[in-house]
């Protein structure tokens, strides 16, 4: 079965330094792999996909992620945090074997400080 | 751009009442989903929905849920008669295609809460 792991819960970072969102995923099959975004009173926004091509993904705001096979991980960075990245951070994955319905992480909260 | 919109925002009912939930997908889209989200939880799969029919759903989709598309534009959840267990986040999804490379558009939710 599929499942999805973020190691942090919650994320504290300063305004202007790197950002690490950790994702580390099981599935049977060759995966697609997604974060997304939730801000308060929002729906949850796309960030960036993988789906078996290249294994460096960029996407919006900045945002990229990589998958590593060998680590089974899809970790999302960004050079530099900005105040509105400050959000719930959501790692999915969709398994061509599970049919068509996402697996989620439990989330990971991004603070970003002045 | 186009997006998935819910209605109503957040939803109080009494327990054993029924609740239906609201959800107008992207208009070009003919896939639509079904999540929710207890409190501190992760989001939960419920169901999926293509041609007017339920595609897949999860265990949590018991007798108690049901879907519907009434008409061209709204994607409906009923619960039929809600339980104190029932109170989630309820996200409504749709895609273009249902392929797992393919993404799901999210509505902002509905908070139901179940007295």
């Amino acid at each position: 079965a599929q499942s999805v792991t973020q190691l942090d819960s919650h994320v504290s970072v300063s305004e202007g330094t790197p950002v690490l969102l950790r994702c580390n995923y099981s599935s049977s099959y060759s995966p697609s792999l997604f974060w997304y975004v939730q801000h308060p009173n929002k729906g949850l926004q796309l960030l960036l996909k993988y789906t078996s091509a290249a294994t460096l993904v960029k996407g919006i705001n900045g945002f990229e992620a990589e998958f590593k096979k060998s680590e089974t991980s899809f970790h999302l960075t960004k050079p530099s945090a900005h105040m509105s990245d400050a959000a719930e951070y959501f790692c999915v994955v969709s398994d061509r074997g599970y049919g068509q319905n996402f697996v989620f992480g439990p989330g990971t909260r991004l603070s970003v400080l002045p | 751009e186009p997006e998935v919109t819910q209605t109503p925002s957040h939803q109080v009912t009494q327990m054993g009442q029924e609740v239906i939930l609201r959800c107008v997908p992207i208009s070009n889209h003919l896939y639509f989903y079904w999540y929710r989200q207890i409190l501190g939880q992760k989001v939960e799969f419920l169901v999926s929905f293509y041609n007017n029919e339920i595609s897949e759903k999860s265990e949590i989709f018991d007798d108690q849920f049901s879907v519907e598309r009434p008409d061209g534009s709204n994607f409906t959840l009923k619960i039929r008669s809600t339980k104190l267990e029932d109170s989630a986040m309820y996200f409504c999804a749709s895609s273009e295609v249902a392929a797992s490379s393919y993404e799901q558009y999210f509505g902002p939710g509905t908070r139901l809460t179940v007295t």
